[in-house]
């Protein structure tokens, strides 16, 4: 069984420009989440989706972060404008009720 | 607010030690608690997963318990190698069943096995 798949691996960009992430997740997986890790600290919920519908968004950046996912497979995630404290580890994951598969993540470095 | 708390921090062992890494949580209503393994600059993977009505589950040299009237559990790893050396994360499932559940983490133990 194929994992949960992101790209880019890393980004390096500098404040004030645009990202965008992208996950594809396990097949026939329902709900997705996106994580932001800072380092030492452990993963914090920006967003879950089940199917294309959003479930919990109270702790993302609206007025910077954005998410979507067309079709209810794969999800983007995006930052307009990045700010240095954006730098973290973006972790994508996918599951049932049980259990969360998580990707190998983008380590986003802003400067 | 639930929260869930790691106990040490980080550890550094020998090779070959027997070892225990601490989990505290506030949640009495517990749904799950799930152990995740995390490598520098890496994703997570889930080692074990231990429902409200275990007490325990096991994978290889893993084992880890769960004591809901206390809330605490712990992640047991026999025989530690080198290769053990990661963050070890745990995570409380929450409390509300179906597909609306956010997991609640602690920050990590740290563990390092020297040769």
């Amino acid at each position: 069984e194929a994992g949960v798949a992101q790209s880019p691996r890393y980004k390096i960009i500098e404040k004030r420009q645009s990202v965008a992430f992208w996950c594809n997740p396990i097949s026939g997986h329902a709900t997705l989440y996106w994580y932001q890790q800072i380092l030492g600290q452990g993963p914090k919920l920006l967003i879950q989706f089940q199917n294309n519908g959003v479930v919990d968004d109270s702790q993302l950046p609206k007025d910077r972060f954005s998410a979507e996912r067309l079709k209810g497979v794969d999800s983007t995630l995006k930052i307009q404008p990045a700010k240095l404290e954006d730098s973290a580890v973006y972790l994508c994951a996918s599951g049932s009720s049980f259990t969360q598969y998580f990707g190998p993540g983008t380590r986003l470095t802003v400067l | 607010k639930q929260e869930v708390t790691q106990i040490p921090a980080a550890l550094s062992v020998p090779e070959g030690e027997n070892l225990v890494l601490n989990c505290s949580f506030t949640d009495s209503a517990i749904y799950n608690l799930q152990w995740f393994r995390q490598d520098p600059g890496k994703g997570l993977t889930s080692l074990l997963l231990i429902q409200s009505s275990q007490r325990e589950q096991t994978s290889g040299r893993l084992n880890a318990s769960l004591d809901k009237s206390s809330g605490r559990s712990t992640l047991y790893i026999a025989a530690s190698q080198p290769g053990d050396s990661a963050t070890y994360l745990c995570a409380d499932g929450g409390n509300n069943a179906g597909n609306n559940r956010k997991l609640i983490w602690g920050l990590g133990t740290s563990l390092a096995v020297n040769p």
